[in-house]
């Protein structure tokens, strides 16, 4: 069964210091989502792609956060510099652009930032 | 804005029935969505609700009243692998939903 793919699954780092996290999306969503997750709240959209363009990153701190999805498939998502309240869960999920927008997430990035 | 409210936790015994409430206030408004998250995992997709009425997948059933903007999700014959948290989302545009803060089932024996 096709899955979403994340990597790193963990990631301990100092405050200052740069983060990259990658997602590979089940093949043929054109839809990628980038989510940050804090313990005990909903997921929180950062970022959204169709195919290799934004169409939502109005929550995206951008002087310390950037996304890319060049090639429209994998994407990767860098914080820098990683400040400690950036410590969370970052889920990615992809979508068919038909039907009723089924999200299917990865297993998710837990970074902890020192 | 969105603003979506649940109930953050809710206990209920084996084998009896739970109800997960959701009410929202949107912008705009596709439809409702549901998810289960168990403690260390990601997200799954459960059911969801762009009518008016009731949807039965399973053991799990949802129920939109979109003049009221309120939704639940409703779990029959609780098991103990049912204990996660649940999340409604509501789709407010093409491609895009906002998460509700979910409500943490505990089933107990």
């Amino acid at each position: 069964e096709a899955e979403v793919a994340q990597s790193p699954r963990y990631k301990i780092t100092e405050k200052s210091q740069a983060v990259a996290f990658w997602c590979d999306p089940i093949s043929g969503h054109a839809t990628l989502y980038w989510y940050r997750q804090i313990l005990g709240q909903g997921p929180e959209l950062l970022v959204q792609f169709q195919d290799e363009s934004v169409v939502d990153d109005s929550q995206l701190p951008k002087d310390r956060f950037s996304a890319e999805r060049l090639k429209g498939v994998d994407s990767t998502l860098k914080i820098q510099p990683a400040e400690l309240g950036d410590s969370a869960m970052y889920l990615c999920a992809s979508s068919t652009t038909t039907g009723y927008n089924e999200q299917f997430f990865g297993p998710g990035t837990r970074l902890t930032v020192l | 804005g969105q603003s979506l409210e649940q109930p953050s936790e809710v206990t209920a015994v084996e084998g009896a029935i739970v109800q997960i409430n959701c009410t929202y206030q949107t912008s705009g408004f596709y439809g409702l969505s549901w998810y289960q998250q168990h403690d260390g995992g990601a997200p799954t997709f459960l059911s969801y609700n762009a009518l008016d009425g009731l949807e039965e997948t399973g053991r799990f059933s949802s129920f939109l009243s979109r003049s009221d903007s309120y939704g639940y999700l409703l779990l029959q014959e609780l098991q103990m692998k049912d204990s996660a948290s649940y999340f409604c989302a509501v789709k407010i545009g093409y491609q895009k939903v906002t998460f509700g803060t979910g409500t943490k089932l505990q089933v107990i024996p």
